[in-house]
């Protein structure tokens, strides 16, 4: 079976572009997450969405960051405009029911010249 | 609020030893599910073993087992028969039933010596 698939697998760009970050979850998973990964901050969580509908989304640095999961197999991040201090490794997970684990993706590593 | 409490930043174990990675956590919800994943240095994280609030006996996964002591609100993961493989950096989570959403530890760098 296929796993959580993300896209790109990294991303470099210069500061005030616009970044996209792509997810697939795993088929028949209903709640999708969006973790990033800093040195400073470890994991923290950006945004979950619970069929399609995005539920906790305070872990969302600022206005500049938005997410959106038009379907149930498909989800994205983006950031507009970019900075350096977003410079991180972005996950984004999946899962069914509350019991079961959440699956991650490889992430995407992310760099804001 | 949930919180996950690992105490040890690094862990060295020889090959084919047991280790036991220390995890505490903190919350007032009395539904919750504790997780452990492996982050090896390519980067990917990768669940590894879950216990829940409720289970009454300590969760198992082939070498992996957990420690669950509830009264003392600790999760430890024991790792068996250490492998070359095992080492990487490891995470301890907690989600509950009121915040659906994983709380991390910051993480035990274990190193497997041969």
């Amino acid at each position: 079976d296929a796993g959580v698939i993300q896209s790109p697998r990294h991303e470099v760009t210069e500061m005030g572009q616009e970044v996209t970050l792509r997810c697939k979850p795993i088929s028949g998973h209903n709640s999708l997450f969006w973790y990033r990964q800093t040195m400073m901050r470890g994991l923290e969580l950006l945004i979950y969405f619970n069929n399609n509908v995005p539920i906790d989304d305070s872990g969302m640095p600022e206005d500049r960051f938005s997410a959106k999961m038009p379907n149930a197999s498909f989800s994205t991040l983006k950031i507009q405009p970019s900075e350096p201090r977003d410079s991180a490794v972005y996950f984004c997970a999946s899962s069914s029911t509350f019991t079961q684990p959440q699956h991650f993706g490889d992430g995407t590593r992310l760099s804001i010249l | 609020a949930q919180k996950i409490t690992q105490t040890q930043p690094g862990m060295f174990v020889q090959e084919k030893e047991a280790v036991t990675l220390d995890c505490t956590y903190d919350t007032s919800d009395p539904s919750y599910g504790l997780f452990w994943y492996k982050q090896p240095s390519s980067g990917e994280m990768i669940f590894l073993i879950y216990q829940g609030s409720y289970d009454q006996q300590n969760a198992t996964e082939g070498r992996y087992s957990l420690n669950f002591q509830k009264a003392r609100k600790s999760a430890n993961l024991v790792i068996s028969a250490s492998q070359l493989g095992d080492s990487a950096m490891y995470f301890c989570a907690i989600d509950t039933g009121s915040a659906r959403q994983l709380t991390f530890g910051s993480g035990t760098q274990l190193t497997v010596l041969p």
